[in-house]
């Protein structure tokens, strides 16, 4: 059972369009970390949140961190095709160090 | 260069046939993982360590063993390889101390037959 949910698995869509992909989870985190991983290559990361309620942007996209520290969103505006990649989020817990990955999102961007 | 490496890259072997995946990392950081990553299952931590002779299971460690003899090294070790291993593996490194943010390696794509 992943300890982080998150939707959509697969999200294809033309170059200009939005998109949102969520991670959502029962439990609390003291911080959310969101990756990109392209093919054949290791995860790379994009950003952290740390605080419930923070919004960060990098560029067209955009990161939220749920009030409740439980939830988190990304969302990509006017979508290209470099945003092309598998999108994963992983979460801290409080007093651990291990990091829990959701099962991650497919996003292809269509020219 | 900041980076995480690892050996090799690509692996064909057969069942109960050992076999080491190496892994260095060149920042100077305290933690260091291995992971397992298939389709619909995401990233699977297998075993981390904190530091040099500090490992811990994490949660799929069953067929595999790591060391950390020194800091920048976290071997991964199968025994007996079967073919439920065949996946891709991936190691990473994080500064530790609080900062779990992790450096991936570019991933060793084993198959075991």
């Amino acid at each position: 059972t992943q300890l982080l949910e998150q939707s959509p698995q697969f999200l294809s869509i033309q170059e200009g369009e939005n998109l949102t992909v969520y991670c959502n989870s029962s439990s609390v985190f003291s911080s959310l970390q969101w990756y990109r991983q392209e093919p054949g290559e290791g995860p790379v990361l994009l950003v952290t949140v740390v605080t419930g309620g923070e919004v960060k942007k990098l560029k067209r996209l955009t990161f939220q961190f749920g009030d409740a520290r439980k939830d988190s969103s990304l969302h990509i505006t006017a979508a290209q095709p470099g945003d092309t990649g598998l999108y994963l989020c992983a979460g801290e817990p409080y007093n651990d160090y291990k990091l829990s990955f959701g099962a991650g999102t497919t996003v292809t961007v269509r020219a | 260069e900041a980076q995480v490496t690892q050996n090799p890259r690509y692996l064909i072997t057969v069942t109960g046939k050992k076999l080491t995946v190496t892994c260095s990392q060149n920042m100077n950081h305290e933690y260091m993982s291995w992971y397992r990553q298939d389709p619909g299952l995401g990233l699977r931590q297998i075993y981390y360590s904190m530091n040099v002779e500090v490992t811990d299971k994490g949660d799929v460690p069953e067929g595999y063993k790591v060391s950390r003899k020194e800091k920048r090294n976290f071997p991964l070790i199968l025994e007996s390889p079967s073919p439920n291993q065949t996946s891709l593996y991936f190691c990473a490194s994080s500064p530790g101390s609080g900062n779990t943010e992790a450096f991936f390696g570019q991933g060793t794509r084993l198959t075991v037959v």
